[in-house]
């Protein structure tokens, strides 16, 4: 089955500190995925895809398919960046849903 | 250029009734995806309709049906309401066809649904 695992409800750091935001999945095949974000009284969008291997914000995530990961990280993390953090995954098929994780809230300590 | 739309905002229910919740996809996305976001749960899939057709279904009861209309806008019906139900319902829109690597979901706001 596929499944979207985010271990963390809760990350705080300080501002200027790393930050790692961890995702795991579980599929056997080659998956599509995604790091998607609400900030407060916005809406969830698209933060970044692991195809595109594009950096947002500062933010960068790799696909590990040997860990079956695909971590979002920042080297300094920033008072903005405080927000849920929710990472998705698609297979490659032409009828796949977007599966999500439970999400994880990022808190930005001053 | 308008977002997702979804009405009504808040729905109160009690048991048993039945919900209808509404989604308007940015102008031009033929794909509406419908997930459920219960308190400490995440999003969970509900549904995928594609040019008016379902595409896939979430591990939900026949209770919660929806459609496609031809202007791609969507509808959720929720039918024997249980207090379980209670949740923010979001529908997101895409433009990309299905299975293409560059889709991106654009979310709406979501409709805080109720069950009392």
């Amino acid at each position: 089955a596929q499944r979207v695992t985010q271990p963390e409800k809760l990350l705080s750091v300080f501002k200027g500190a790393p930050v790692e935001l961890k995702c795991n999945y579980s599929y056997s095949g080659s998956p599509e995925l995604f790091w998607y974000v609400q900030y407060s009284r916005q809406r969830l969008q698209l933060l970044l895809r692991h195809i595109s291997r594009e950096s947002i914000k500062g933010f960068t995530a790799d696909l590990n398919k040997g860990e079956t990961s695909f971590h979002l990280k920042k080297p300094f993390a920033q008072e903005e960046d405080s927000a849920m953090y929710y990472c998705a995954l698609r297979p490659y098929s032409s009828a796949s849903k977007i599966i999500f994780g439970s999400g994880t809230r990022l808190s930005i300590r001053p | 250029e308008a977002g997702v739309t979804q009405s009504p905002t808040h729905l109160i229910k009690t048991r048993g009734q039945q919900a209808t919740l509404r989604c308007s996809p940015i102008s031009g996305h033929t794909s509406v995806y419908w997930y459920q976001q219960a308190l400490g749960l995440g999003l969970q899939f509900l549904l995928w309709y594609d040019e008016g057709e379902e595409r896939n279904r979430g591990n939900f009861p026949p209770r919660f049906s929806g459609r496609q209309f031809p202007n791609y806008s969507s509808e959720l019906n929720v039918n024997a309401l249980e207090l379980e139900d209670s949740a923010l319902y979001l529908c997101a829109s895409s433009q990309s066809s299905p299975g293409t690597p560059n889709e991106k979901l654009f979310f709406g706001s979501g409709t805080q649904l109720s069950v009392l």
